[in-house]
């Protein structure tokens, strides 16, 4: 009954460093979500996965931001030319599709990653 | 727009009091709303959620919350709290169906007095 893990959980970086943050989701969910979550404030959708294909990633905030989902389990969040407003902590959350039809949305979220730039 | 607010950013109670904390929404179609709990380096653990049906949900934790469609509201209620309450609350508002993102509220921080 593991939950969803997220690797580093701590990740200090200098500006203009490439990073890549791990998310594995719960065995068996095909959704697949990344949210920002900046100091004091709520977690923004960043973008989404259904199994390997990216659905939506209307939340990225610029080009140097890049997820993938090869496989359709194991998703990665890279961050390229880090500055220092992408300092903030990475959420990541999966949810499933139910059975005989069964569609609902209840998202389940792993630690975190924290990012900070320098 | 969607939106979701938490009127109040930091509330403090005494241990054994009740607590009240607030969620509005603005959403276009039929809301799915929830209520997270973040405590200090943790990830949002779901504590409880609405889509139909009776209005007054039971979550985990001993904490309910009552929709109201003609407020736009979704507010979390606990009788009596304990210490170990004290984290970040968030409400959050999203499509029932599979895929949608979750909108959420700015978070609402609890501080509890002993």
């Amino acid at each position: 009954g593991a939950g969803v893990s997220q690797s580093p959980r701590y990740k200090v970086a200098k500006r203009g460093q490439d990073v890549a943050l791990r998310c594995d989701p719960i065995s068996g969910h095909v959704s697949l979500f990344w949210y920002q979550q900046a100091l004091g404030q709520g977690p923004e959708f960043l973008t989404y996965f259904q199994n390997e294909a990216q659905l939506d990633k209307s939340g990225l905030p610029s080009d140097r931001f890049f997820a993938e989902r090869p496989e359709g389990s194991v998703s990665t969040l890279k961050i390229q030319r880090t500055q220092q407003e992408d300092s903030a902590v990475y959420l990541c959350a999966s949810s499933f599709k139910g059975g005989s039809g069964t569609s609902y949305n209840e998202q389940f979220f792993g630690p975190g990653t924290r990012l900070t730039v320098l | 727009a969607q939106s979701v607010t938490q009127p109040d950013i930091h509330i403090t109670v005494s241990e054994g009091a009740s607590l009240e904390l607030r969620c509005n929404y603005s959403y276009g179609a039929t809301p799915y709303l929830f209520w997270y709990v973040q405590s200090p380096g943790q990830g949002l653990q779901l504590l409880l959620k609405y889509f139909s049906g009776d209005t007054l949900v039971q979550g985990i934790k001993g904490f309910e919350a009552e929709f109201k469609r003609s407020q736009s509201s979704f507010n979390l209620r606990k009788p009596s709290v304990h210490w170990s309450d004290a984290a970040e609350y968030f409400c959050a508002v999203g499509p029932y169906n599979q895929g949608g993102k979750l909108i959420f509220g700015q978070g609402t921080e609890l501080s509890v007095k002993p």
